[in-house]
């Protein structure tokens, strides 16, 4: 068990163009979330994916946001046209849900922190 | 906006001191878990509690889960310096967690 990696831990980049974070959850996990996180606020949802599919996005989510999990392993998040206000901490988290349970403990990853000039 | 309404935002208190975290929301969750992020880490889980009215204690930390499952509090005895770190609590419903903002824990030696 390795743990959820993301990459990378850190990007600056300049208004208007494209990022592209990577989480590799861990191993077996059923569940990958997408949780971003400002100074002085908590983890704010994004989205989720069960396995392959993606089942919620949140409102936060622009048009210019897309995540992936291509095989039900690891995931993208890309943000097109990078703005100021997206400068923020971007989490992944994953867990293993048995069944029709709600939702159990996340494991999260050390974050990709995301700076827009 | 917060679904989950975390206080005190920032608590400083020495080493040995008590100390007590609330979360409260007008939402009722499956359960609530509590987190404990340190700077440029991600969140890690402290405790879920389910049950309504349940408590749970690990060593000094102490959670309680109100009857009505919608509010939450952490106390902490005599606390140390490694206790630092921002709590947060969350909910859960409808597959996802939501948090609230946090509460920013300072012990000082």
């Amino acid at each position: 068990d390795t743990g959820v990696s993301q990459d990378p831990r850190h990007k600056i980049t300049k208004r208007g163009q494209n990022v592209t974070f990577r989480c590799d959850p861990i191993s077996e996990h059923n569940r990958l979330y997408w949780y971003r996180q400002t100074l002085g606020q908590g983890p704010e949802f994004l989205t989720y994916f069960q396995n392959e599919a993606q089942l919620e996005k949140s409102r936060l989510l622009s048009d210019r946001f897309s995540a992936e999990r291509p095989k039900g392993s690891f995931s993208t998040l890309e943000i097109q046209r990078t703005e100021q206000g997206d400068s923020a901490m971007y989490l992944c988290a994953s867990s293993l849900i048995p069944g029709a349970m709600d939702t159990g403990e996340l494991f999260f990853g050390e974050g990709s922190r995301l700076t827009v000039l | 906006t917060q679904l989950l309404e975390q206080s005190p935002q920032f608590l400083s208190i020495q080493e040995g001191e008590n100390l007590t975290v609330y979360c409260n929301s007008s939402s009722v969750f499956s359960s609530l878990q509590w987190y404990r992020q340190e700077p440029g880490e991600g969140p890690v889980l402290l405790v879920t509690v389910v049950t309504g009215g349940e408590v749970k204690k690990l060593k000094r930390l102490t959670f309680q889960f109100g009857d009505a499952r919608k509010d939450s509090s952490l106390h902490i005895t005599a606390a140390q310096p490694g206790d630092t770190g921002l709590y947060l609590c969350a909910g859960a419903s409808d597959y996802k967690l939501s948090f609230g903002a946090g509460t920013t824990v300072t012990v000082r030696a």
